[in-house]
């Protein structure tokens, strides 16, 4: 079975400055997609960023960027130029892809990891 | 602006009421997902659906939840009968394969069973 683990249960990171979220994850497959989502106190699941385990090249989106490393299992999130709304709770997850079909399977989430940011 | 809604957005019920959670997927999402979040639990997977077929609700208590896609517009759960230990946050998501199966989430329902 998948799991993923973040080691981290909170994190504090000054404006502006940037911050690392780790994630490692197990798995046997070699086909499938590892995401970060934000929750913000408003409860909802947004989508910061996905990485396929294909692609050697590590994604990017804006401030955001991971550090995908295949061989040792690890999905790490950085957070440059911090800001006042990226405080939330931090969700590493996993999802297998089904080789025959194409498709994906559900995501495995991690416990979380609590961002603050302050002034 | 496709967003996954989700309705009603927060209820509160007695122990053994019926509860009904209905999801509206982004249009043109085939695969509809259930979590629920807890404290205790973390996110955890309750059912899927592709093409409004149930794929896995290996992670729903049978005996008392039920999940189903009338339409490709509609997918429900319902818990009948509610008990305190189902009150979390029940989150809907959607995805297509053309967008390499990237789930989006709805806002959630807030259930609280008394």
């Amino acid at each position: 079975a998948q799991t993923v683990t973040q080691s981290q249960p909170e994190m504090s990171v000054q404006e502006a400055e940037t911050v690392t979220l780790s994630c490692t994850y197990d798995t046997s497959e070699s086909d499938y997609y590892l995401f970060w989502y934000k929750q913000p106190p408003s409860r909802q699941m947004i989508l910061v960023i996905r990485q396929e385990a294909y692609k050697q090249q590590n994604a990017t989106e804006n401030r955001f960027s991971v550090n995908f490393q295949k061989a040792a299992k690890s999905f790490s999130l950085k957070i440059s130029d911090s800001q006042l709304g990226d405080a939330a709770m931090y969700f590493c997850a996993y999802s297998r892809l089904v080789s025959f079909t194409g498709t994906a399977s559900k995501l495995t989430f991690g416990t979380g990891t609590r961002l603050q940011v302050t002034l | 602006d496709a967003r996954v809604t989700q309705t009603p957005r927060h209820k509160v019920t007695e122990m053994g009421q019926e509860v009904t959670m209905r999801c509206q997927p982004i249009l043109g999402h085939n695969t509809v997902f259930w979590y629920r979040q807890t404290m205790m639990q973390g996110l955890e997977l309750l059912a899927y659906f592709r093409n409004r077929a149930p794929l896995d609700d290996s992670g729903m208590p049978k005996d008392r939840f039920s999940a189903e896609m009338p339409d490709a517009t509609l997918a429900t759960l319902k818990i009948q009968p509610s008990e305190p230990r189902d009150s979390a946050v029940y989150f809907c998501a959607s995805s297509s394969v053309v967008d390499h199966e990237t789930q989006y989430f709805g806002p959630g329902t807030r259930l609280l069973v008394l």
